[in-house]
């Protein structure tokens, strides 16, 4: 299946700031790559498609302005947490599409703790 | 969007035992995944269905997709320590958002008696 990191794998920020959150691709070219969201002991939500050279599509009730995707290039999608609050703390984590693209591989994941 | 149910929520076993899990929807998926997740790590593909009907195996692991194509179901043999985890069941979307990814389980927390 297909490598993925991220980058960091943990992070502890003061409320207000701003954090980044990188996504690689590391073993082939990912044209769409996906975000997730997880809260302690709950299944992983679906945040936002990144696309490759164009805007990201995100899910419902997701504000598309205080979680900002950049897919710059192929091995690289990135997600800015904007103005973070407490209620921000989760685990993100990113994936991308296998050969077949209802696969889906997935990165180590980064911890956010908003203080 | 869609919803996943599975079951059971948890597991308590003994080594060695069988393990078996499964998930239902409500509406129709062409593609069924398995993945098991550790703490605070990613989740790993276990298995991919893409076929009603199908059977696929994956070591001690086996899988199979429903024939209404509204359910799947996962087994573990011979339960190790490592098998530790939790186990999601996932379907491609659309997720009701237009974002199009994955729509995940709530997850089966395997925990393991020795």
């Amino acid at each position: 299946g297909a490598v993925v990191s991220q980058h960091p794998s943990w992070v502890i920020c003061k409320s207000g700031t701003s954090v980044k959150i990188e996504c690689r691709s590391l073993d082939f070219q990912a044209t769409t790559m996906f975000w997730y969201r997880q809260f302690p002991k709950q299944s992983l939500m679906l945040m936002a498609t990144s696309n490759e050279g164009s805007k990201a599509t995100y899910e419902q009730g997701v504000e598309k302005d205080k979680f900002l995707i950049n897919h710059a290039s192929l091995t690289l999608s990135t997600l800015t947490v904007t103005s973070a609050h407490p209620e921000d703390s989760s685990f993100y984590i990113c994936s991308e599409a296998g050969l077949s693209y209802n696969e889906q591989f997935f990165g180590p994941g980064t911890r956010l703790t908003v203080l | 969007g869609q919803q996943l149910n599975q079951s059971p929520q948890s597991m308590f076993i003994q080594e060695g035992e069988d393990v078996s899990m499964n998930c239902t929807s409500s509406s129709i998926f062409n593609t069924w995944l398995w993945y098991k997740q550790e703490p605070g790590e990613g989740p790993v593909l276990l298995i991919a269905l893409y076929k009603a009907g199908e059977l696929t195996s994956n070591g001690r692991l086996t899988a199979q997709f429903g024939i209404t194509r509204k359910d799947s179901f996962l087994n573990i043999s011979a339960s190790i320590p490592s098998d530790v985890g939790i186990y999601f069941c996932a379907g491609p979307g659309p997720t009701g958002g237009g974002a199009d990814g994955l729509t995940f389980g709530k997850g089966t927390h395997l925990i393991i008696q020795p």
